[in-house]
């Protein structure tokens, strides 16, 4: 009830592509969907979050979209940059004051020249 | 301070020694975490620690861990008696209020090896 899972594992793209990393959730009390960037020897930083009302949104290059009733959500990086390659983690939580994050297994992205 | 602060960054240990691990909350955040991240794993969490109320332990992996949070500030990890399992990276994240508002900051995290 509690998972997040996560896929793929691993991802190789050039640059200039369009990476596209898959959540899927089970606990319909969720809702509050953030991703987090993590390089080597750095803890997660958020990315981008968002919440079920909306389908999709963008932040720079980085844009998560979201489908409630399929319980999945997912995060696409445009124009992909060698300084992208990192690990990516989606998480999913409630959004009061006593709330916690459930985390997926990651995703580690390279992007090559 | 600017952000989480966590100590040591590396920790070495001989099975069946205890350890503790630190963790400075950006100061004026309220809530405080603690997960564990191992090789090729997903973030575990282990503990959660909010204002004045009791913590949320479900994530303790067994009796041999646990934590305390002194002056709603400084955290402490520890674990007795260590095991070669309990080998991995422990994070510490705080925030400010609802996540859905301020989400997590991580510290970079303490490397525990159990040899």
């Amino acid at each position: 009830q509690q998972q997040v899972k996560q896929s793929p594992q691993s991802l190789i793209v050039q640059k200039g592509g369009i990476p596209i990393i898959n959540c899927a959730y089970e606990n319909t009390a969720f809702d509050y969907f953030p991703w987090y960037q993590q390089f080597p020897g750095k803890g997660p930083a958020l990315l981008i979050a968002i919440r079920p009302d909306v389908s999709e949104k963008k932040e720079g290059r980085f844009t998560i979209s979201f489908n409630k009733s399929a319980k999945q959500f997912s995060l696409h990086i445009m124009d992909s940059q060698p300084g992208d390659s990192a690990t990516y983690f989606c998480a999913a939580g409630g959004t009061g004051t006593a709330s916690k994050l459930t985390f997926g297994t990651g995703t580690r992205l390279q992007v090559t020249l | 301070g600017a952000g989480v602060s966590q100590s040591p960054s590396n920790k070495v240990t001989e099975k069946g020694k205890d350890v503790e691990l630190r963790c400075d909350p950006i100061s004026g955040h309220t809530a405080l975490y603690w997960y564990r991240q191992s090789l090729g794993q997903g973030l575990e969490f282990l503990i959660y620690f909010q204002g004045n109320s009791a913590p949320d332990k479900s994530g303790l992996p067994s009796d041999r861990f646990s934590a305390e949070r002194t002056g709603g500030s400084v955290s402490t990890l520890t674990i007795q008696r260590t095991q070669q399992e309990d080998s991995a990276v422990y994070l510490c994240a705080s925030t400010l209020g609802a996540l859905s508002n301020y989400g997590y900051t991580f510290g970079s995290g303490t490397r525990l090896t159990v040899v």
